[in-house]
């Protein structure tokens, strides 16, 4: 099956300095890649995905890219506020359903002020 | 329109008792799913349903796990008898079609002393 290997698991920024986040997976047939970000307490929400016929995604202020040669993805955010402190993961998904992810370990992003 | 619904929020029970989660998806969609989060882990899936049909309940610890979706709706999944190590964040989530997004209840807590 699919494993997903995500790192750092905690990460430290200044407010306005850019984050991110890195995740590998092992299965080649994945092809859908999401981020979920789970605030204290509260449930995971999706905030980006990506799916492999595409190499980068943006919206806003966070992207992700994805290198399907590598068998890896990652989150970035940029200009990071307060707001975003939270519990980052990251998933993989076979052939393009979303219905069979499997998650990474999770990245615990504090934004210091 | 209402999100992901489940209750209780919180359970505290003792170990070798019984405990019952309850899920009400998103209106119209098929799949539910339940996933176990433990602290600093990301959601592993414990079972998936496609309307009342069980795809995929290959975690699922049988010997003392079960789920029922009837009529391809609400869910319920009972732990009978609980053990310390069942100890975490219960999380259902709900999905519509091969591609659709997965939306997440708030979770259940549950400690077992």
């Amino acid at each position: 099956g699919e494993n997903v290997e995500q790192h750092p698991s905690t990460l430290s920024v200044q407010e306005g300095d850019s984050a991110v986040i890195k995740c590998t997976y092992s299965d080649s047939a994945s092809n859908y890649f999401p981020w979920y970000k789970q605030e204290l307490g509260k449930r995971p929400q999706l905030i980006i995905d990506i799916r492999s016929n595409v190499g980068e995604k943006k919206d806003q202020r966070i992207a992700v890219t994805l290198n399907k040669t590598a068998k890896h993805f990652s989150l970035h955010i940029t200009e990071t506020q307060p707001e975003d402190s939270a519990v980052y993961f990251c998933a993989a998904a076979p052939r393009g359903s979303a219905r069979q992810l499997t998650f990474g370990s999770g990245t615990q992003l504090t934004v210091l002020p | 329109e209402a999100g992901v619904v489940q209750s209780p929020r919180y359970k505290i029970i003792e170990k070798k008792q019984p405990v019952a989660f309850w899920c009400n998806p998103i209106s119209g969609h098929n799949t539910l799913y339940w996933y176990l989060q433990n602290l600093g882990q990301g959601p592993e899936l414990l079972i998936r349903y496609e309307n009342e049909e069980a795809v995929d309940d290959s975690q699922l610890p049988k010997d003392r796990f079960s789920a029922e979706r009837l009529k391809g709706v609400d869910s319920t999944l009972k732990i009978q008898p609980a053990e310390l190590g069942d100890s975490a964040v219960y999380l259902c989530a709900s999905s519509l079609g091969e591609s659709g997004e997965q939306y997440f209840g708030p979770g259940t807590r549950l400690t077992v002393t």
